[in-house]
């Protein structure tokens, strides 16, 4: 069975503040994908990232960063610098090899306040 | 611009008055995807299609049906509509079934309201 955790339900900061969102899974697979998306107020899932298993090295887009640690099974999402348009809900989820389909977190909800 | 869109954003039924939502895509995707969303929480996989054939998630009530007449399309028919399906659903595509880093593409979503 697969299992995504993102225990931070809310997390309120003021613009120009860092952030970061936590997400742990749990999977059997040795092969899995992992992904973020973002959900701003009008509601449509916009992907940010992708990772596989095999690839750990962190990743830097502008003002977002991820942080991938197989040690610890987490995968963390981290925005620097925030902006009031950063306000939106934040889903991690998962693809095991074995399974097709994503298995989404239970979402981080994002206020970011001018 | 290539985009899945979904028709009405915004939904009003009665309880038990059949309700049906729709999804168009103009990305070409071989599989279609149903997610139910609730308030505060995740998405939830109801259904999908890859090309014409119908993968039905084994917790999904019977109340929810769908179809897909064509590459383009595809419905999502709510049956006899109670209160706990107050949702906003969620169509998205991708160009292949579920292959280790295939993206899902979504649409805005339907938000269905049960009165």
């Amino acid at each position: 069975a697969q299992k995504v955790t993102q225990a931070q339900t809310e997390i309120s900061v003021v613009e120009k503040e860092d952030v970061t969102l936590d997400c742990v899974y749990e999977t059997r697979d040795t092969t899995y994908y992992l992904f973020w998306y973002k959900q701003p107020p009008s509601g449509e899932l916009v992907f940010l990232i992708r990772r596989n298993s095999f690839d750990e090295q962190n990743e830097i887009s502008g003002r977002y960063s991820w942080n991938f640690q197989k040690s610890t099974s987490s995968f963390n999402f981290t925005i620097t610098a925030s902006q009031v348009v950063d306000s939106a809900v934040y889903f991690c989820a998962l693809r095991g090899d074995a399974g097709n389909m994503l298995t989404f977190g239970g979402g981080t909800r994002l206020m970011v306040k001018p | 611009d290539a985009m899945v869109i979904q028709n009405p954003r915004y939904q009003v039924t009665q309880f038990g008055k059949p309700v049906t939502l729709s999804c168009s895509q103009t990305l070409n995707h071989n599989v279609m995807y149903w997610y139910q969303q609730k308030s505060s929480q995740a998405p939830k996989l109801l259904f999908h299609y890859y090309d014409k054939d119908f993968n039905n998630e084994a917790d999904t009530p019977d109340n929810f049906q769908s179809r897909r007449p064509n590459t383009s399309f595809c419905f999502l028919d709510i049956r006899s509509p109670g209160l706990g399906d107050a949702a906003m659903y969620l169509c998205a595509t991708s160009r292949v079934r579920g292959q280790g880093l295939s993206v899902l593409t979504f649409g805005a979503g339907s938000r269905l309201t049960v009165l």
